[in-house]
């Protein structure tokens, strides 16, 4: 089956505009995270939906970001003001629900890789 | 304190070598889980292993097991048989448990693994 899609693959964005990722998860997963990866590092968290919800957005760095997921399927990340340190790999990742055990393994997109110039 | 701690940036192994690629965690929850996952070039999150604190035996995934030394809080990833394929940055991640409803990722800085021919 179709796995975790994100578009666009780049995006080029000058300092001081708005992006939005799109993600769409694997289907029939109800939980969907964003991770963001800057270079050399590990992933971390962003945010976190449980269907429709945000359930945990303690991840987000500033009142810059914010992210929906109206129907529970599709979400955005949306970026507002950009700065050049917002230049990073965005991942997004879906699991089943609930978890427990190897059912919550997260299964990850390509990313988007943001270049705020 | 770093949650997910991988000691090795980069690592060489011969092909068709067995290599060990290091973790350890810190956590105070006694339910959590942990995972491995590989990230070529290409840049996607590809899931390999899963080990549950409560899991009795040490999980193995074909050419993946993971060494767990639950009193060392150690998660070891064993790959055997390397293959030129094997070549990515690899990360270990762990999930706290039910005290954290979200289930987000940690993940550890990853370690570079190279095989040679």
């Amino acid at each position: 089956g179709a796995g975790v899609s994100q578009t666009p693959s780049n995006k080029v964005t000058e300092k001081g505009k708005y992006v939005e990722l799109r993600c769409d998860p694997i289907s029939g997963h109800t939980a969907l995270y964003w991770y963001r990866q800057s270079l050399g590092q590990g992933p971390e968290f962003l945010i976190y939906f449980q269907g429709t919800g945000a359930a945990d957005d303690s991840g987000l760095p500033n009142d810059r970001f914010f992210a929906v997921r109206p129907e529970g399927s599709v979400s955005t990340l949306k970026i507002q003001r950009t700065e050049r340190g917002d230049s990073a790999v965005y991942l997004c990742a879906s699991s089943p629900y609930p978890p427990g055990g190897s059912t919550d393994t997260q299964y990850f997109g390509p990313g988007t890789r943001l270049t705020v110039l | 304190a770093q949650k997910i701690t991988q000691t090795q940036p980069g690592m060489f192994v011969q092909e068709k070598e067995a290599v060990t690629l290091d973790c350890t965690y810190d956590t105070s929850d006694p339910s959590y889980g942990l995972f491995w996952y590989k990230q070529p070039s290409s840049g996607e999150m590809i899931f390999l292993i899963y080990q549950g604190s409560y899991d009795q035996q040490n999980a193995t995934e074909g050419r993946y097991s993971l060494n767990f030394q639950k009193a060392r809080k150690s998660a070891n990833l064993v790959i055997s048989a390397s293959q030129l394929g094997d070549s990515a940055m690899y990360f270990c991640a762990m999930r706290e448990g039910w005290a954290d409803s979200s289930y987000k990722l940690i993940f550890g800085s990853g370690t570079r693994l190279l095989v040679r021919p």
